[in-house]
């Protein structure tokens, strides 16, 4: 519905382990917000990305990183995975310019289980 | 970035009007409202943006008193299918859109 894309839809991995997640923007966007949400509760910003670079973060360690690429889509890819990663990733996207105010449109997520 | 309080559910029966009520007292002057709607494992879905007044759309109509620190998010003759988890966000706009902070939001079930 909102032309936010995310792959794949489900995950299951192990502790340890390395994964990366995909969001395709939505046309005309050139913003990307990243979020986790655990169950039960509300998104949890991660990061954001404008013009391919991280452009404010959240209360998240560095092993969780980023890229947005030229065409806006973006990645999002998580080191050493822990059990309390097991979440679902939310992908928002927006367009930024100035003097205007945005609304951030969210995919589907991609639900990450961690074993 | 703004906190906002939310109620942690709400009921109500089909056909009548329900108003959700979110405190955001520090809410700074370039701060924008925004509602969102929620199903289980999908992503937030907009619903409607105001900054004061009243703002209103084809699915709800959000209230914003003068002194801005609460807005009241307003879906008139609800369905079973509005049941849902309601997120109220405060936060600029431009590239600070992705920074606002979310709650736990306020979840809402609609009964026949």
């Amino acid at each position: 519905e909102t032309g936010v894309t995310q792959s794949p839809t489900h995950l299951i991995k192990t502790r340890g382990q390395q994964v990366t997640l995909r969001c395709s923007s939505q046309s005309g966007h050139n913003t990307v917000s990243w979020y986790q949400q655990a169950l039960g509760q509300g998104p949890q910003f991660i990061f954001q990305y404008y013009r391919e670079e991280e452009n404010g973060r959240g209360n998240f360690p560095p092993r969780f990183s980023g890229l947005q690429f030229p065409n806006y889509s973006s990645e999002l890819n998580v080191n050493a995975l822990e059990l309390d990663d097991s979440a679902l990733y939310l992908c928002a996207s927006s367009r930024f310019s100035q003097g205007s105010r945005e609304t951030q449109y969210f995919g589907p997520g991609t639900r990450l289980l961690v074993l | 970035l703004a906190k906002t309080t939310q109620p942690i559910s709400m009921d109500s029966y089909e056909g009548q009007e329900v108003n959700i009520t979110c405190s955001h007292n520090n809410i700074a002057t370039n701060d924008y409202i925004t509602w969102y709607q929620q199903f289980p494992s999908q992503g937030p879905r907009f619903i409607i943006q105001g900054y004061k007044t009243k703002v209103t759309n084809e699915v709800a109509s959000l209230f914003i008193p003068a002194d801005r620190k609460s807005s009241t998010l307003s879906l008139p003759r609800v369905s079973l299918s509005d049941t849902a988890v309601y997120y109220c966000l405060v936060g600029t706009g431009n590239t600070n859109a992705g920074k606002s902070t979310f709650g736990d939001g306020t979840t809402l079930t609609v009964k026949p």
